[in-house]
């Protein structure tokens, strides 16, 4: 079996600022995915990435970049943290193009903004 | 574009009565794949079950679903709710035709007591 590390579990930022979240997939998956959680909005899909440094916007990608400079990680990036955003943002990788069906999700990374 | 309905965001239950969490649909394609994910407190979100054949019941761990094209419907259930049920349930379409992206419902956090 296979894991899907995120880094870090817990960031606090400040109004503004730029943070960076981290995926690590061993999985060899060819494809990646940045969701975002919030209650009662269910996962929105940020971007995702269907090999090495392929990069598609989902639904919520304004706000936010990313970067796939291996098959293994893909960050994400906030580009300017909105004061008092709370959520959860979740990393998945699937073994094929992004229409195969099963993703296996990271443990997540809570956000918090000053 | 495609859009997936839970209709409700807490059903709460006793241990030991029915479980049965409502997902709908939408799409403009014939081919759908829907799909449960449960995520408990302090793990991933994982795959619970999945379908794409219309009227055939699928089973994953005690919970079963079957998907009914005629009424656009992928309702999980299960007979018997156990304490350890309590999670967040995400039912998730995917529409081949489409862009091949997962969508995913609100979300119904299920909350079985003693």
């Amino acid at each position: 079996g296979g894991i899907i590390t995120q880094t870090p579990k817990f960031l606090i930022g400040q109004e503004g600022q730029k943070l960076t979240l981290k995926c690590q997939q061993n999985f060899n998956h060819d494809t990646m995915y940045w969701y975002r959680q919030d209650s009662g909005k269910g996962l929105r899909l940020i971007y995702y990435s269907i090999t090495e440094n392929d990069l598609q916007k989902g639904d919520l990608s304004e706000g936010y970049d990313a970067s796939r400079e291996k098959k293994s990680s893909f960050s994400l990036t906030v580009t300017s943290a909105q004061k008092n955003e709370m959520a959860v943002f979740l990393c998945a990788s699937s073994i094929g193009g992004p229409s195969a069906e099963t993703l296996y999700f990271g443990s997540g990374t809570r956000l918090t903004v000053l | 574009g495609d859009s997936v309905t839970q209709k409700e965001g807490l059903v709460t239950l006793t241990e030991g009565l029915p479980v049965m969490l409502n997902c709908t649909y939408q799409t403009i394609y014939s081919n759908a794949f829907l799909f449960w994910y449960v995520h408990y407190l302090n793990e991933s979100p994982r795959l619970l079950l999945k379908s794409s054949t219309d009227n055939k019941r699928t089973e994953h761990q005690g919970f079963h679903a079957t998907l009914h094209k005629s009424s656009s419907s992928f309702h999980l259930q299960k007979s018997s709710a156990q304490l350890s049920d309590s999670a967040l349930y995400y039912c998730a379409l995917m529409a081949t035709g489409g862009n091949n992206k997962l969508t995913f419902g609100q979300g119904t956090v299920l909350s079985v007591i003693p």
